[in-house]
């Protein structure tokens, strides 16, 4: 099993600019979350879904956000325009409905290698 | 909503000592609390979690306990190692469809 799948694995852009992060979750596994991680905030739940549809978005910081699950294999975050306090690791994490597997799969969430993104 | 406490931030013992991170919840409905594990570079691991109907667990060198009367579970180390070190993350779940409220974390350095 590969895991939960995030590319670019380091992204370094201008303000202004727009940046997208890309998805692949573990196969099988119907949740998708999408979490910030930075010094001064730790780790927060910018928004997830439940079979391909966005569930709760309230972390989302604002309009300059976006973020789509277009299939049960596939999600991005977009940020634009980006600024510089973007910058941080995205990480995004994937869960088996719960009931599905074993019991210790219930809502235990796989996560990301994470994207590292710089915005200058 | 949810909010999950942890104590201490940073943590550091000597190599075969233990360690103990503690946490609050505030939502009395929390009944699922997973601990999770982020190595340098990587993203958290699940490493032990507890019901709200155990009080406490353990994995070999690893235990939690729970008191939901006073709202708290703690995570337990024993005989730490230099691989321990990590931050660690306790975290709290209403019900299989909520989200996870994560703590802020804390580092923990073993050191040699």
């Amino acid at each position: 099993d590969a895991g939960v799948i995030q590319s670019p694995r380091h992204e370094v852009t201008e303000m202004g600019q727009e940046v997208t992060l890309r998805c692949k979750p573990i196969s099988g596994h119907n949740s998708l979350f999408w979490y910030r991680q930075t010094m001064m905030r730790g780790l927060e739940l910018l928004i997830y879904f439940n079979n391909n549809v966005p569930i709760d978005d309230s972390g989302m910081p604002e309009d300059r956000f976006s973020a789509k699950m277009p299939n049960a294999s596939f999600s991005t975050l977009k940020i634009q325009p980006s600024e510089p306090r973007d910058s941080a690791v995205y990480f995004c994490a994937s869960s088996p409905t719960p009931g599905q597997g074993s019991p210790s799969s219930y809502n235990e969430q796989f996560f990301g290698p994470g994207t590292r993104l710089t915005v200058l | 909503g949810e909010n999950v406490e942890q104590h201490p931030s940073t943590l550091s013992v000597q190599e075969g000592d233990s360690a103990v991170i503690k946490c609050t919840y505030s939502d009395s409905a929390s009944n699922y609390f997973p601990w999770y594990k982020q190595e340098l570079g990587k993203g958290p691991q699940l490493i032990i979690d507890i019901r709200s109907n155990v009080g406490e667990k353990k994995d070999q060198r690893i235990a939690v306990t729970l008191n939901k009367t006073a709202k708290h579970f703690s995570l337990h180390i024993t005989e730490t190692q230099p691989e321990d070190s990590a931050v660690y993350f306790c975290a709290a779940v209403k019900t299989s469809y909520d989200k996870v409220i994560f703590g802020p974390g804390t580092s923990l350095s073993v050191i040699p």
